[in-house]
């Protein structure tokens, strides 16, 4: 079993939808859950970043943790063209030394217009 | 403007002839690390650097090399490149290691090794 799961999609919506994108994980000790967001030609960027369980909301964007199922979810409302992009979950552990993050796949995101 | 500068962003070279990605990152940052990025496989860490003088291997280090002399620059050295390093690569940097601060991505190097 892969440390991430994220459905690769491609996910097509129309322009207004709210848009729903999730990951599984396998390790417990993950604490640190993040979501970037990388456009074509261009490193990943951070969107969203979240300690812990609960939900955190920036403007259209929410994050939202769920330690025991171990489910993390980034929920886009009146989506736009312009977040058409690949979304990245990505999650580490806190350890001494090296804590990598762990990335999902990756969703790729179509907004029509 | 804080930013991660990655050279060069393409670069078509053979198998064998040894090629160096630089990137150098302006914001004093501590932690830097490189990852592979490959369709179907997500974004991979390949080495990673706690401080100068400091690196370790990460998840898939096999035909790679770095060195990090100084702070700000963290080159990627492939000594002998083969097909399978075919890849879109990209350093990032982050104050501290991991997810507990922000990772900041360069724009990418895309390598074809034929």
């Amino acid at each position: 079993q892969k440390e991430v799961e994220q459905d690769p999609g491609p996910l097509s919506v129309p322009e207004g939808a709210i848009v729903s994108l999730n990951c599984t994980y396998s390790n417990s000790a993950f604490q640190y859950f993040m979501w970037y967001r990388q456009y074509s030609r261009k490193g990943p960027e951070l969107l969203m970043y979240t300690y812990s369980s609960g939900n955190k909301e920036d403007g259209r964007f929410t994050a939202q943790v769920d330690k025991s199922s171990k489910y993390i979810s980034l929920f886009i409302r009146d989506s736009q063209p312009s977040d058409s992009a690949t979304y990245l979950c990505a999650m580490s552990a806190r350890v001494r030394g090296n804590t990598p993050l762990v990335f999902g796949k990756g969703t790729r995101l179509s907004v029509i217009a | 403007e804080a930013q991660v500068t990655q050279n060069p962003r393409y670069l078509i070279t053979v198998t064998g002839k040894k090629l160096t990605v630089t990137c150098s990152q302006n914001m004093n940052h501590e932690y830097m690390s490189w990852y592979r990025q490959d369709p179907g496989l997500g974004l991979r860490q390949i080495y990673y650097s706690m401080n100068v003088e400091v690196t370790d291997k990460g998840d898939v280090p096999e035909g790679y090399k770095v060195s990090r002399k100084e702070k700000r620059n963290f080159p990627l050295i492939l000594e002998s490149p083969s097909p399978n390093q075919t890849s879109l690569y990209f350093c990032a940097s982050s104050s501290k290691g991991g997810g507990t601060t922000e990772a900041f991505f360069g724009q990418g190097t895309r390598l074809t090794v034929v």
